[in-house]
């Protein structure tokens, strides 16, 4: 079982519309729980940071913890063209960052 | 703009040579980490450097290896290269202690011919 899993395929959203992720950990002594998004052939940049139970806004973004079900999602309101990016979930915990897969989103105009 | 910069930006090698890939840390960032990234997959976290000693060690061989200098800034070793060890190598600084948050160079994109 990876550490942290993100399921989904490619997500295509309609300019405006809402683009929703999630992913799971398994390691229950994670401690803190971020998004970054990363464009093709750059480095991943962080967009959002959550650290109890509960949603956490931030502008365009929402974030969400559940640590009973191991659970953390990310909201994009209005999504906007320059969104098109892929979508990675970490989990942080002994020094390290545990990272998914990824998840492309894909804004249509 | 992260304040974390790596170099090279990019790199070829043949299979069995040794690379030497450089980062600093941001202002202030007194911890190092290391990241592999092969292509669509995420980070693959590789070690930690706080206070010029490795912190933590993921799944890689001891052919990766790595060093702090007194200035924070850090290298990433890896001898006798693969062709497996063809990725983005990412670097990432951050604060000891802190919440976890780490901020990425730019990467280093390695190429192993």
């Amino acid at each position: 079982q990876k550490e942290v899993e993100q399921n989904s395929g490619p997500l295509s959203v309609p300019e405006g519309a809402i683009a929703s992720l999630n992913c799971t950990y398994s390691d229950r002594g994670s401690q803190s729980f971020f998004w970054y998004r990363q464009y093709s052939g750059k480095s991943p940049e962080l967009i959002m940071s959550i650290y109890s139970n509960g949603d956490k806004e931030d502008g365009r973004f929402t974030a969400q913890l559940n640590k009973a079900s191991q659970y953390v999602s990310l909201l994009i309101r209005d999504s906007q063209p320059s969104d098109s990016a892929t979508y990675l979930c970490a989990a942080y915990g002994n020094n390290r960052l545990a990272f998914g897969k990824g998840n492309q989103v894909v804004v249509i105009p | 703009e992260t304040g974390v910069t790596q170099s090279p930006t990019h790199l070829i090698k043949t299979r069995g040579q040794q690379v030497t890939l450089r980062c600093s840390s941001q202002s202030g960032h007194n911890t190092v980490s290391w990241y592999q990234q092969a292509l669509g997959q995420g980070p693959q976290f590789i070690f930690q450097y706080y206070r010029e000693e490795e912190n933590g060690r993921g799944n890689f061989p001891p052919r990766f290896s790595g060093l702090q200098f007194p200035n924070y800034s850090s290298e990433l070793n890896v001898n006798a290269l693969e062709l497996d060890d063809s990725a983005l190598y990412l670097c990432a600084s951050s604060l000891q202690g802190g919440v976890g948050i780490q901020y990425f160079g730019a990467g280093t994109r390695l190429s192993v011919l």
